[in-house]
């Protein structure tokens, strides 16, 4: 079945440690997106890539970082200069801009 | 400063009645919207998308309206069943940017059985 996974599905971070967020598309997807979703919030764009080898930093990509070196892994890494790293992260992908986004199940972050 | 906004946190409604969830948007260059259903612990769904060259789109129980001059959509659900109990997320976007999707605050809607 084709769809996009995320892993690990739960993750702990220590302070000042950086951690990478898992995500990979078998959707032949062009476009990859990185969300962050706080509690009773909406969700957030932190990173999108339209094509490989190319990404652009979305509302709140500060403390982030992402590489896009195949089409179907975009992986978020969540860097220490990340002071409010808590959060459920979301990755999404689209074909075409007039195409909805499918979202994968998410990684929850939390801090130990 | 929010540009897309769902006022009403919360909806509870009774098994086979229907359910308006409500959305508001301030940029006006918004042409294309979306409705996401979303579990806890699960990404969001896609439900019933709209463009700004419609006013209406249906899908099943699922009704989406547009109302530009208002900045202002809806989505209908007719009848509400409990499987439908979930948070719902609307999401704006201008095609020519790349589809970034900018999302409301979300409406946690509880049907009654």
């Amino acid at each position: 079945d084709g769809g996009i996974t995320q892993s690990p599905k739960y993750l702990f971070r220590k302070e000042g440690q950086n951690v990478t967020l898992s995500c990979e598309q078998n959707l032949n997807h062009d476009a990859m997106y990185w969300y962050r979703q706080d509690p009773g919030q909406g969700l957030r764009l932190i990173y999108y890539s339209q094509i490989v080898n190319d990404f652009q930093k979305g509302d709140i990509a500060e403390g982030y970082s992402v590489s896009r070196e195949k089409k179907e892994s975009f992986p978020l890494t969540v860097t220490s200069a990340q002071k409010n790293p808590t959060a459920f992260y979301l990755c999404a992908s689209t074909d075409r801009v007039n195409q909805p986004q499918h979202f994968g199940d998410g990684t929850r972050l939390s801090i130990l | 400063d929010q540009q897309v906004k769902q006022n009403s946190p919360s909806l509870s409604v009774q098994e086979g009645r229907i359910s308006i969830l409500n959305c508001d948007y301030t940029n006006s260059m918004f042409d294309y919207f979306l409705w996401y259903k979303k579990y806890p612990a699960e990404g969001p769904t896609f439900l019933i998308s709209i463009s700004s060259i419609k006013d209406k789109n249906e899908d099943g129980r699922f009704t989406v309206f547009l109302n530009k001059s208002a900045k202002h959509l809806s989505l209908h659900i007719v009848p509400s069943q409990p499987g439908d109990s979930a948070v719902y997320f609307c999401a704006a976007s201008r095609l020519i940017s790349g589809n970034m999707l900018t999302f409301g605050g979300g409406t946690r809607l509880m049907v009654k059985p």
